[in-house]
C-alpha cells in the first residue's frame, strides 16, 4: 500500500498569515496515464471533509484562489495564503492512483 | 445542488451485521463511481470500498475485504455498505461519498456522515 505521511502534524498561524503542508507517498503517484491522482480535503470542526485540491494543483469548484496545490511524483504541499478563521481545520492528502487509495494522517490548523 | 444522506448507523454487537444507505440526489448517480470512507472517533479517514457507475466493479482494502459489500441501485439513487462479521474496530462514523467517472478520480461530495458502533 502507498503509505502517505503528511508533516506538520499540527501548525498555528496568524490570521492573514501563510501555511505549508508537506504531504510524500512512499511510492510515485503518477498513474501509466501520465495522471497523479493526488487530491487535499479539508475536515473542519464537526464536518464531513470536502475537497480542496485535485490532481496536484486543481482547485476544486468554488475554492479559494488562496489555496494552491504544487508537486510531483512523490512530494506535494498545499499552500494556503492570507489565512482566514473558517481555514481551520484538519487538512488530509489522499492519493487515488494506487490502490487501495489512502490517505494521509492530518494536518490540524489553528488559528493564533 | 448535490446531496448525500447516508442512514442505517446504530450499534450493533461482534459478529453481527449491518447495512448502511446513502440516498443521493442533486446530479445523475448512474454516472458516477462512489464510495465509503470511514472515520474512527478522533482518527484519520480509511477508505472502505468504492464501485462502478454500473456496479459491476468494486473495490476494498485487506481490511473489510470478504466481509463488506458495497452495492448500489441506480434507479434508486442509492449506494449501499453491507457489513457482516462486523468487530470492535469497525466502529467508526461511515461517509458516503461521489468519487467521480473513474476510481482514480477524487472523492468531490461527502455526506455528513452515520455512526456505527460495534460493542457488547
Amino acid at each position: 500500500d502507498v503509505v502517505m505521511t503528511q508533516t506538520p502534524v499540527s501548525l498555528s498561524v496568524s490570521l492573514g498569515g501563510q501555511v505549508s503542508i508537506s504531504c510524500r507517498s512512499s511510492q510515485s503517484l503518477v498513474h501509466n496515464n501520465g495522471n497523479t491522482y493526488l487530491s487535499w480535503y479539508l475536515q473542519k470542526p464537526g464536518q464531513s471533509p470536502q475537497l480542496l485540491i485535485y490532481k496536484v494543483s486543481n482547485r476544486f469548484s468554488g475554492i479559494s484562489d488562496r489555496f494552491s496545490g504544487s508537486g510531483s511524483g512523490t512530494d506535494f504541499t498545499l499552500k494556503i495564503s492570507r489565512v482566514e478563521p473558517d481555514d481551520l481545520g484538519v487538512y488530509y492528502c489522499g492519493q487515488g492512483t494506487q490502490y487501495p487509495f489512502t490517505f494521509g494522517s492530518g494536518t490540524k490548523l489553528e488559528i493564533k | 445542488e448535490v446531496q448525500l444522506v447516508e442512514s442505517g448507523g446504530g450499534l450493533v454487537q461482534p459478529g453481527r451485521s449491518l447495512k448502511l444507505s446513502c440516498a443521493a440526489s442533486g446530479f445523475t448517480f448512474s454516472n458516477y463511481y462512489m464510495a465509503w470512507v470511514r472515520q474512527a472517533p478522533k482518527k484519520g479517514l480509511e477508505w472502505v470500498a468504492t464501485i462502478s457507475t454500473s456496479g459491476s466493479r468494486t473495490y476494498y482494502p485487506d481490511s473489510v475485504k470478504g466481509r463488506f459489500t458495497i452495492s448500489r441501485d441506480n434507479a434508486k439513487s442509492s449506494l449501499y455498505l453491507q457489513m457482516n462479521s462486523l468487530k470492535s474496530e469497525d466502529t467508526a462514523t461511515y461517509y458516503c461519498a461521489r468519487q467521480g467517472s473513474d476510481r482514480y478520480k477524487p472523492l468531490d461530495y461527502w455526506g455528513q456522515g452515520v455512526m456505527v458502533t460495534v460493542s457488547s
